[in-house]
């Protein structure tokens, strides 16, 4: 199986940082990578996907980028609404894993 | 409105069984790929079994051998039919619908159901 190793696991931040997660794949991908959040309680939300793709109505402050084994998603101003886990997930190869999550919170 | 609906989740004993269903609307549910995602208490998340358009299956090793993923196009339902469970079977489960084409990708999801498996 592919493993994701996302850095760093938490993170504290303020409204208006730019801040970048990371994500490194066991093997290479490609760009067969995928990134979520998540609020507590709720579900998952697509965000990027093919590593670079935003998905439709996701603001225009995230990106993403890398490929092979390493990735970044970036959130240029943070919003109120922002703070979340979020998970790569790679659609390389079946079973499709997740990193371990990035928990963001707020400085 | 497009969305999906778990539900049959609840509390059992190690060994005994559950069917999860799935129900989506507002959308071609026979032409997409679905998948069960699970998440155990404060922990990631998982894959757990998909079921493309042709009905053919996939399962984690976890699960492979326990766990029966179906589906009912003429009811826009997913199911998964979940056997000789254990402790760690305890998750929130999720269905998700799964974009496939030249990238795959889980762009909608329900709200999850949750399964407690204890003694």
């Amino acid at each position: 199986d592919i493993q994701m190793t996302q850095s760093p696991s938490s993170l504290s931040a303020s409204v208006g940082d730019r801040v970048t997660i990371t994500c490194r794949a066991s093997q290479s991908i490609s760009t067969y990578l995928n990134w979520y959040h998540q609020k507590p309680g709720k579900a998952p939300k697509l965000l990027i996907y093919a590593a670079s793709s935003l998905q439709s109505g996701v603001p225009l402050r995230f990106s993403g980028s890398g490929s092979g084994t390493d990735f970044t998603l970036t959130i240029s101003s943070l919003q109120p609404e922002d703070f979340a886990t979020y998970y790569c997930q790679q659609s390389s190869s079946s079973p499709y894993t997740f990193g371990q999550g990035t928990k963001l919170e707020i400085k | 409105e497009v969305q999906l609906v778990e539900s049959g989740g609840g509390l059992l004993q190690p060994g005994g069984s559950l069917r999860l269903s799935c129900a989506a609307s507002g959308f071609a549910f026979n032409t997409y790929a679905m998948t069960w995602v699970r998440q155990a208490p404060g922990k990631g998340l998982e894959w757990v079994s998909t079921i493309n358009r042709d009905d053919s299956t996939y399962y984690s090793d976890s699960v492979k051998g326990r766990f029966t993923i179906s589906r009912d196009n003429s009811e826009n339902t997913l199911f998964l039919q979940m056997n000789s469970l254990r402790a760690v079977d305890t998750a929130v489960y999720y269905c998700a619908r799964e974009m496939t084409g030249q990238y795959w990708y889980f762009d909608l999801w329900g709200r999850g159901t949750l399964v407690t498996v204890s003694s």
